[in-house]
């Protein structure tokens, strides 16, 4: 299976500041790799798709890069609500796999 | 709009079987794969499988030997067992919409279940 490492586990920034998560792959996922938003007691959300589309209704402070194993998902300037953990996901084989997170904290 | 909802027992004892209910509302359930998916407290997302309306069922190889996936597509339902649990099993369990009958590469998820926590303890 394809293992998902993501770094760092925790980022510690302000409110304004700039967030920069990485992705890396174990084998290539071309540029089928996703990114998640999860808050407390709530199911993860789409966030990008296919490595650098913003699913609907996702503000334009996130942006996704990346190809083949290395993918990196930045928020311009965090806002309070952007305080989560961040989920990478890849479907270019089966089966599917997620990254353990990285959290985003105060 | 398409809305998932899901139920199940939260308690269960070691060697047990965990069975959980998705329903779905809107959208189309016979145009798409359906899944579940868990996550162990504090922990990441692990793909458990899939379902297709006809009852055609993908399963992660790590858990393919104690799980089953099944569709009522009558009411738009589908079902997860996992027999024989551990503690390994606790996790809360999500049930997502997946990829599109035509489409062969897995999915992303962007409608998703509220979510089961189901606990294995003795």
């Amino acid at each position: 299976e394809n293992v998902l490492t993501q770094s760092p586990a925790t980022l510690s920034l302000s409110p304004g500041e700039r967030a920069t998560l990485s992705c890396r792959a174990s084998q290539t996922v071309s540029n089928y790799l996703a990114w998640y938003q999860q808050k407390p007691g709530q199911a993860p959300r789409l966030l990008i798709y296919d490595t650098y589309k913003r699913a609907t209704g996702i503000p334009a402070r996130f942006s996704g890069k990346g190809s083949g194993t290395d993918f990196t998902l930045t928020i311009s300037s965090l806002e309070p609500e952007d305080f989560a953990v961040y989920y990478c996901q890849q479907r270019s084989n089966w089966p599917l796999t997620f990254g353990g997170g990285t959290k985003v904290e105060i | 709009q398409v809305q998932l909802q899901q139920w199940g027992a939260g308690l269960l004892k070691p060697s047990e079987t965990l069975s959980l209910t998705c329903v779905v509302y809107g959208g189309s359930f016979s145009d798409n794969y359906w899944n579940w998916i868990r996550q162990p407290p504090g922990k990441g997302l692990e793909w458990i499988g899939e379902i297709s309306h006809r009852g055609s069922a993908n399963y992660n190889p790590s858990l393919k030997s104690r799980v089953t996936i099944s569709v009522d597509t009558s009411n738009n339902q589908f079902f997860l067992e996992v027999t024989s649990v551990t503690a390994a099993d606790t996790a809360v369990y999500y049930c997502a919409r997946g990829r599109l009958l035509t489409s062969q590469r897995p999915p992303y998820f962007q409608h998703w279940g509220q979510g089961t926590l189901a606990i294995v303890s003795s």
